[in-house]
């Protein structure tokens, strides 16, 4: 495997339902961030993590866990969600947190849908 | 005003024309500014990064850079067909705040 993986790539669930994201980065990095993409909107920041610290919560909501037991992976535990909760969620990797470059690379990304 | 904007498009041009792709922030202290390209379905890909006033060329890739102006730009030369997607702009602040803060994107469709 090579850069950023995401699994699933697809999930459909419902809103009792409790699932997990999962994100492997092979990049040798040490931040690794959680985007939420809707339609018509920017890029939603979710979460970051640096050096396994949680650094930045951007006022999520509590259906969203994040979890990060190293600097490869991370996990987005879903639970109760909503159907607005439907977007394409992109987990990324950087270096780290520092220094003016910086560069963030995506994963493919998982297609989330709420009924 | 949005912290960074993009013109929504659709901008289409000719095959093998030049595209030119523009973006403007509103926090004059931003330090870092990226272009990413996402094809549809799929997720960003980076193309190109510039921190210093000027023109950085990568290939058929150009991001210029006017920190004066508050705008970076991207000129892709020689469009493709396989150019057509969503150019994203992301723009880092300075500061302890150092989050990416992304335009909507702008969609571009070159024409065979």
């Amino acid at each position: 495997e090579t850069g950023v993986t995401q699994t699933p790539r697809h999930l459909v669930m419902g809103m009792t339902n409790k699932k997990s994201l999962k994100c492997e980065q092979h990049l040798g990095h040490n931040a690794m961030y959680w985007y939420k993409q809707s339609a018509k909107k920017p890029l939603e920041l979710m979460f970051v993590y640096n050096f396994k610290e949680q650094t930045e919560n951007n006022s999520v909501p509590s259906r969203f866990s994040p979890e990060c037991p190293n600097s490869s992976h991370l996990f987005l535990h879903l639970h109760t969600l909503q159907p607005e909760d439907s977007a394409l969620y992109l987990c990324a990797s950087s270096q780290d947190l520092s220094g003016t470059y910086n560069e963030q690379f995506f994963g493919p990304g998982t297609r989330l849908t709420v009924l | 005003q949005k912290e960074v904007e993009q013109n929504s498009g659709p901008l289409s041009v000719p095959e093998g024309a030049i595209a030119s792709l523009n973006c403007t922030y509103s926090d004059r202290v931003s330090q870092s500014f990226f272009w990413y390209r996402q094809y549809s379905g799929k997720s960003p890909e980076l193309i190109m990064s510039i921190y210093s006033n000027g023109d950085k060329e990568d290939g058929r890739f150009t991001a210029q850079l006017n920190k004066a102006s508050q705008y970076v730009s991207l000129l892709i030369r020689d469009s493709q067909p396989s150019d057509s997607a969503t150019y994203l702009c992301a723009v880092r602040k300075a500061g302890n705040n150092r989050k990416l803060i992304w335009g909507l994107g702008t969609s571009l469709a070159v024409n065979p």
